[in-house]
């Protein structure tokens, strides 16, 4: 199946800095690319829809200005936490979407945790 | 907005068994999709099984099924003979998209499917 890369895997960050995600469809390319976050034991919840050369969708209660997405090419997306604080420690995973009618593909994740 | 409501927090099952997953869910739509996931303790995202609602068929992989009823709302998981290795999250998600549509993923809260050896 097609590959999504997500990096990094995990990260520690001090409160008030901020840390970049990077989501990359290796051998496809992604007319969109989704962000979720999923606390300990929760389910996953979408933050933003990116397209390519366009500003991301954010979901309602997802601070646009926090989590910053840019989705430059079709093979890559980025996530951008600034000014995290600890209450921002969580798991996000990307996904993208191939846009030829199979499902999106996962990326392994990124645990974050501000400290 | 659409929402997924998986109702067993927890389930178990002895290895060799069958065990069923629940998963109703709320649209307004009559085209979209409809997704199984298995999250082991990796946390990567593996799709188990997609149904597309204009599909009267019910989906099948392997020992994986669903039971797929439309005027209820209704998509659960038939796992048959469970194996070890089945054991994770599981989650139930709905999309307009195949791929995720312009909305994304709606996922149900998880079921934590324990293999008893």
């Amino acid at each position: 199946g097609a590959v999504v890369s997500q990096h990094p895997s995990w990260v520690i960050c001090k409160s008030g800095t901020s840390v970049k995600i990077e989501c990359r469809s290796l051998d496809f390319q992604a007319t969109t690319m989704f962000w979720y976050r999923q606390f300990p034991k929760q389910s996953l919840m979408l933050m933003a829809t990116s397209n390519e050369g366009s500003k991301a969708t954010y979901e309602q209660g997802v601070e646009k200005d926090k989590f910053l997405i840019n989705h430059a090419s079709l093979t890559l997306s980025t996530l951008t936490v600034t000014s995290a604080h600890p209450e921002d420690s969580s798991f996000y995973i990307c996904s993208a979407d191939p846009g030829t009618g199979t499902e999106a593909f996962f990326g392994q994740g990124t645990r974050l945790t501000v400290v | 907005a659409q929402t997924v409501t998986q109702s067993q927090p927890e389930m178990s099952v002895q290895e060799a068994e069958t065990v069923t997953l629940s998963c109703t869910y709320d649209t307004s739509e009559s085209d979209y999709y409809l997704f199984w996931y298995k999250q082991p303790p990796s946390r990567q995202m593996i799709l188990v099984i997609r149904q597309e609602a204009y599909k009267q068929q019910n989906a099948t992989e392997n020992r994986f099924s669903v039971n797929f009823q439309k005027a209820a709302k209704s998509f659960s998981l038939k796992i048959s003979d469970s194996q070890l290795g089945d054991a994770a999250m599981y989650f139930c998600a709905y999309s307009l998209g195949s791929g995720g549509g312009a909305d994304g993923l709606t996922f149900g809260k998880g079921t934590h499917l324990i293999i008893q050896p």
